[in-house]
């Protein structure tokens, strides 16, 4: 069964920096690109990143370039999104999310629960 | 431009079919895929490359694609089909994009 967990959320300061992370279990990891997607409350989906499976291949919304970095570890079976200079607009849940095959790149089969990203101050 | 337009809120009789549409122009390039979320959850993953069904997703739902639409079909809508809808789909960059959303009413 595929399983993917989030963790890392949390309250924060406008300013500060979060690392979340996802472990993945049940599929041969390394084979697959993966996604961060965020959800605002009460808002839609808007995807964040995307890392190919070797981690050679990284592609982040335009908007939010530059504050935000992906990347994973292999051998760990993990996902990682780095976020810096938060602000309250960053406020979210983030879905760590596996795609539907190997080549199936926007066709986001697997989610996780996510984990809530709250910017306050 | 990679935008998905999706119509904000859509009602359907129950046992009635509701079609769903997404607009863009990267869907003459790449096909949708579409999502159903219910409140407090995550979102399920109901059609891909057009017309495919993942697994344990039930056979009212389908999907087309025409041009720079794509449709999402549901026939004979139940009272559990009640949630949000979002496309998705991605361009030649890599970027992916969603729809803004749509909202089902089974009346």
């Amino acid at each position: 069964e595929v399983q993917l967990v989030e963790s890392g959320g949390g309250l924060v300061k406008p300013g500060g920096s979060l690392r979340l992370s996802c472990v993945a279990s049940g599929f041969t990891f390394s084979r697959y690109s993966m996604n961060w997607v965020r959800q605002a409350p009460g808002k839609g989906l808007e995807w964040v990143s995307s890392i190919s499976s070797s981690g050679t291949f990284i592609y982040y919304a335009d908007s939010l370039k530059g504050r935000f970095t992906i990347s994973r570890d292999n051998a760990k079976d993990s996902l990682y999104l780095q976020i810096n200079s938060l602000r309250v607009e960053d406020t979210a849940v983030y879905y760590c999310v596996r795609p539907e095959t190997l080549s199936g790149w926007h066709n986001f089969e697997y989610w996780g629960q996510g984990t809530l990203v709250t910017v306050s101050s | 431009s990679s935008e998905l337009t999706q119509d904000p809120a859509v009602s359907v009789a129950l046992g009635q079919t509701v079609r769903i549409t997404c607009h863009g122009d990267s869907l003459r390039s790449y096909s949708a895929s579409w999502y159903q979320q219910k409140p407090g959850q995550a979102p399920v993953f109901v059609i891909y490359g057009e017309n495919n069904r993942p697994s344990g997703i039930p056979d009212r739902f389908s999907g087309s694609s025409s041009g720079n639409t794509a449709s999402l079909t549901i026939t004979g809508a139940r009272a559990e089909d009640e949630a949000d809808y979002y496309c998705n789909s991605r361009d030649r960059s890599g970027h992916v994009f969603f729809g803004g959303g749509t909202k089902l009413t089974v009346l």
